[in-house]
């Protein structure tokens, strides 16, 4: 079945520095990629989401790349504010009949005002 | 129009007793998926539930079991409680299939069990 790894676990940076989180997969036949971002006491929401067909998609400051070939896809949050402080997700949607969505583990993003 | 919403949000059991959580997926959904949120593991996929038919499971044991209603709320339930169930219960809905689109997360059932 699939599996996603996500890096890092934690990551600090100060207001207004972009952030980057990393997620590589392992079934090839994966094609869809949403990202979620959970705070304090809430479900997660999805922010963004890729499907295989598209390399990268954009949301003001929010965009996120996917690289078939490395089977790696990245989200970028540029001019970072403390509300974007919470933990995120990325996941990766198995194919051969399950379709269910894989979680990486998550990023606990801290942005310091 | 109204959310995701999840019954009990908070609950306390002990060792051996068993446990039945509430999901409520958003009007129209047809779709619920459940999955295991703890810190060392993240969301881990308990098992899907399409228009009452049990679509995909997840690696649990037996005692984690679910069922979804005609007008698409679902439970699910956990016998036997170990200490290691301990954990927050998400649920979330979606229009079709869990892997097709958005899911919605319900805000989660915080089980501790003593």
């Amino acid at each position: 079945g699939e599996n996603v790894e996500q890096h890092p676990s934690t990551l600090s940076v100060q207001e207004g520095d972009s952030a980057v989180i990393k997620c590589t997969y392992s079934d090839s036949a994966s094609n869809y990629f949403p990202w979620y971002k959970q705070e304090l006491g809430k479900g997660p929401q999805l922010i963004i989401d890729i499907r295989s067909n598209v390399g990268e998609k954009k949301d003001q400051r929010i965009a996120v790349t996917l690289n078939k070939t490395a089977k790696h896809f990245s989200l970028h949050i540029t001019e970072t504010q403390p509300e974007d402080s919470a933990v995120y997700f990325c996941a990766a949607q198995e194919q051969g009949g399950s379709e269910k969505l894989v979680f990486g583990k998550g990023t606990k993003l801290t942005v310091n005002p | 129009k109204a959310g995701v919403t999840q019954t009990p949000r908070y609950l306390i059991k002990t060792r051996g007793q068993q446990v039945t959580l509430s999901c409520s997926p958003i009007s129209g959904h047809r779709s619920v998926s459940w999955y295991q949120q703890t810190p060392g593991q993240g969301l881990q996929f308990l098992f899907e539930y399409f228009s009452e038919t049990q679509r995909n499971k997840g690696n649990f044991p037996g005692r984690f079991s679910g069922r979804q209603f005609s007008n698409s709320r679902s439970e699910m339930n956990v016998s036997t409680l170990e200490l290691g169930d301990s954990a927050l219960y998400l649920c979330a809905s979606s229009l079709g299939l869990a892997g097709s689109g958005e899911q919605f997360f319900g805000p989660g059932t915080r089980l501790t069990v003593l």
